[in-house]
């Protein structure tokens, strides 16, 4: 079976340019969660979507949505590019339940770099 | 709101050496507790977790685990360690309740030598 799949893998960026980031879960995971992973701030949640609904999101400005299509297929958005959006950008999917309580299975992540 | 700290930073060890990387986290009841690894341009790979029954916790790549109420830790062990466990470990903890998100720590480096 297919693990997690992110397009593209690497992306430069210009400040106050949007980018956005594609994630396709292991084929039958209906839960996809986005993570923010810098090297001063860790690893930072930014959403969770089951079933094309939000389930749970992150202390992050209104510059950063996401959303998750009737395949499980999930996209994420960030207008207005700032510097400190720098960072990997990795999404995680699991079977069917909560991102607090199941089994993750990560991607290798999306390098944003913003210049 | 849960949390998770992980006192060290970074470690090394050598190869063969046995291993103990620290987690302490703070919830009010019992949370779920998890151990993720992410080798070098990688995505996070689950290691362990640990919800409910016996507090000694068997993982993949003979990591085991061991939950300890009384002093709100999770500590991550390998009796041998093996250059291809250099990378960065990451202790998390959720809410059973499912209605806030994961809580990572900030991680440990472990670097093997020979």
């Amino acid at each position: 079976k297919a693990g997690v799949t992110q397009t593209p893998r690497y992306l430069i960026k210009t400040r106050g340019q949007q980018v956005t980031l594609s994630c396709s879960p292991i084929s039958g995971h209906r839960s996809v969660s986005w993570y923010q992973q810098t090297p001063g701030q860790g690893l930072q949640f930014l959403f969770e979507y089951f079933s094309e609904t939000q389930r749970n999101k992150g202390n992050f400005p209104g510059r950063f949505s996401g959303r998750q299509f009737s395949n499980s297929r999930s996209e994420m958005n960030v207008s207005t590019l700032e510097l400190g959006d720098s960072a990997l950008y990795l999404c995680a999917s699991s079977l069917n339940g909560r991102a607090s309580t199941d089994t993750q299975y990560f991607g290798p992540g999306t390098r944003l770099t913003v210049l | 709101a849960q949390s998770v700290t992980q006192p060290d930073i970074h470690i090394t060890v050598s190869e063969g050496a046995s291993l103990e990387l620290r987690c302490n986290y703070s919830y009010g009841a019992t949370p779920y507790l998890f151990w993720y690894v992410q080798s070098p341009g990688q995505g996070l790979q689950l290691l362990l977790k640990y919800f409910s029954g016996d507090t000694l916790v068997q993982g993949i790549k003979g990591f085991e685990a061991e939950f300890k109420r009384s002093q709100s830790s999770f500590n991550l062990r390998k009796p041998s360690v093996h250059w291809s466990d250099a990378a960065e470990y990451f202790c998390a903890v959720g809410s059973p309740s499912g209605n806030t998100p994961l809580v990572f720590g900030k991680g440990t480096r472990l670097s093997v030598i020979a």
